[in-house]
């Protein structure tokens, strides 16, 4: 069975940091980009961040770009999103999901980031 | 990087068809065939009911159709029941990076 896991959510004040983690199961994590998506209370989807599947690509929203850094081990079957500066405009539900070219197939819970002075 | 245009809000009463758009640019929807869509159930995680324009995931019933037209792609959900009152939203591949839509609200009378 496909799992996906977010953790490493949290309350943080403008201009901190967090790292937030996806764990993979079920599947050979090698073999999918991987992407994230995050939704903000009583809003819409917006697509953040997708990697390919060896990691040797990655790409951003404008509105991340420079602050977020996504990442994955395959060894270790985890996703990765770095976020520094980060703006209340950024608090969300972060999602991590299987697939990269707008074919997201398993989503996880996801993982409320709340950004606040 | 703007967000797909969908319609705020869409219904129909069980048994009819309800058509959702979902408007682009040549720059994704009109350049890519990457466009899929989700459902979103209140309190849950999206679920892929359509991808690469009209493909259904396994398990999804085949009242759910997809199509697209130039810059604007279609969900439609025939033979609605009351299951499918959610929140759906398309996404569009756009270079390197990917758009979702604005999200529609799904009302079943």
């Amino acid at each position: 069975e496909v799992q996906l896991v977010e953790s490493g959510g949290g309350v943080v004040r403008p201009g901190g940091s967090l790292r937030l983690s996806c764990a993979a199961s079920g599947f050979t994590l090698d073999d999918y980009g991987m992407t994230w998506v995050r939704q903000a209370p009583g809003k819409g989807l917006e697509w953040v961040s997708g990697i390919t599947g060896n990691g040797d690509s990655s790409g951003y929203a404008d509105s991340v770009k420079g602050r977020f850094t996504v990442s994955r081990d395959n060894a270790k079957n985890s996703l990765y999103l770095v976020m520094n500066s980060l703006r209340a405009e950024d608090t969300a539900l972060y999602y991590c999901a299987r697939g990269i070219t707008a074919r997201y197939d398993f989503w996880g819970q996801g993982t409320l980031v709340t950004v606040s002075s | 990087q703007s967000a797909l245009t969908q319609p705020p809000s869409a219904s129909g009463s069980p048994g009819q068809s309800v058509t959702i758009s979902c408007t682009g640019t040549s720059r994704d929807v009109g350049r890519y065939n990457y466009v899929s869509w989700y459902q979103q159930h209140p309190g849950k995680a999206p679920k892929l009911v359509i991808y690469e324009v009209t493909k259904r995931p396994s398990g999804v019933p085949d009242r759910f159709s997809g199509s697209k037209s130039g810059n604007t792609a279609s969900l439609t959900v025939s033979g609605l029941q009351a299951e499918d009152e959610a929140d759906y939203y398309c996404c569009s591949h756009a270079g390197i990076s990917n758009v979702f839509g604005t999200g529609t609200k799904v009302t079943v009378l």
